[in-house]
């Protein structure tokens, strides 16, 4: 099992489909993470979860609805997207988030588009 | 706005020299710095972190901290092929592990 896992790793959607991503990590972490990757763009960090209760949101466009069940799981629901929303996702994992040498471990990301 | 600025390269370097990437950030309340090693459709991955101005080394890698001109940096000695990737500079704001990334630098090592 590869420490942080995401499906799909591709998805392709129509702007009026809903979809949901799915993340799971296996490191014992207690924090997760949504980031976004478009071309030539940073990375954009979209939410935080810090055992399961959402601790930052970076104003992300309420199409994006994200979800954390509990410390191991992430989702991110999608509704109503956008074809500016096409990019990679990645989800991340870390231990203890006020700690501030805890790295994050990316998963292998989704790569979304939106048609 | 918090930012970190990095060349996007790419930077060429034969096989065996050093590959210097840099990394300047303009929060002066970051406390720590991560490089990360991304290869072309993948994930990216932790190379090394510092929080203390001066160097530190791992392996072929050493990452520089200068904090009183907020600039980091990572080289890479003996640079291979397999080196060839996108490197992200990502700074941390303290409080929560959440990172802010730079663009990154892609890099070519030609055999």
């Amino acid at each position: 099992e590869t420490g942080v896992t995401q499906t799909p790793r591709h998805l392709v959607m129509g702007m009026t489909n809903k979809k949901s991503l799915k993340c799971e990590q296996h490191l014992g972490h207690n924090a997760m993470y949504w980031y976004k990757q478009s071309a030539k763009k940073p990375l954009e960090l979209m939410f935080v979860y810090s055992l399961e209760e959402r601790v930052e949101n970076n104003s992300v466009p309420s199409r994006f609805s994200p979800e954390c069940p509990n410390s191991s799981h992430l989702f991110l629901h999608l509704h109503t997207l956008q074809p500016e929303d096409s990019a990679l996702y990645l989800c991340a994992s870390s231990q203890t988030p006020r700690v501030m040498n805890t790295e994050a471990f990316f998963g292998q990301g989704t790569r979304l588009t939106v048609v | 706005q918090k930012e970190v600025e990095q060349n996007s390269g790419p930077l060429s370097v034969p096989e065996g020299a050093i590959a210097s990437l840099n990394c300047t950030y303009s929060d002066r309340g970051s406390q720590s710095f991560f490089w990360y090693r991304q290869y072309s459709g993948k994930s990216p991955e932790l190379i090394m972190f510092i929080y203390s101005n001066g160097d530190k080394e791992d392996g072929r890698f050493t990452a520089q901290l200068n904090k009183a001109s907020q600039y980091v940096s990572l080289l890479i000695r003996d640079s291979q092929p397999s080196d060839s990737a996108t490197y992200l500079c990502a700074v941390n704001r303290g409080g929560y592990s959440t990172l802010t990334f730079g663009k990154g630098t892609m890099l070519l090592v030609s055999p």
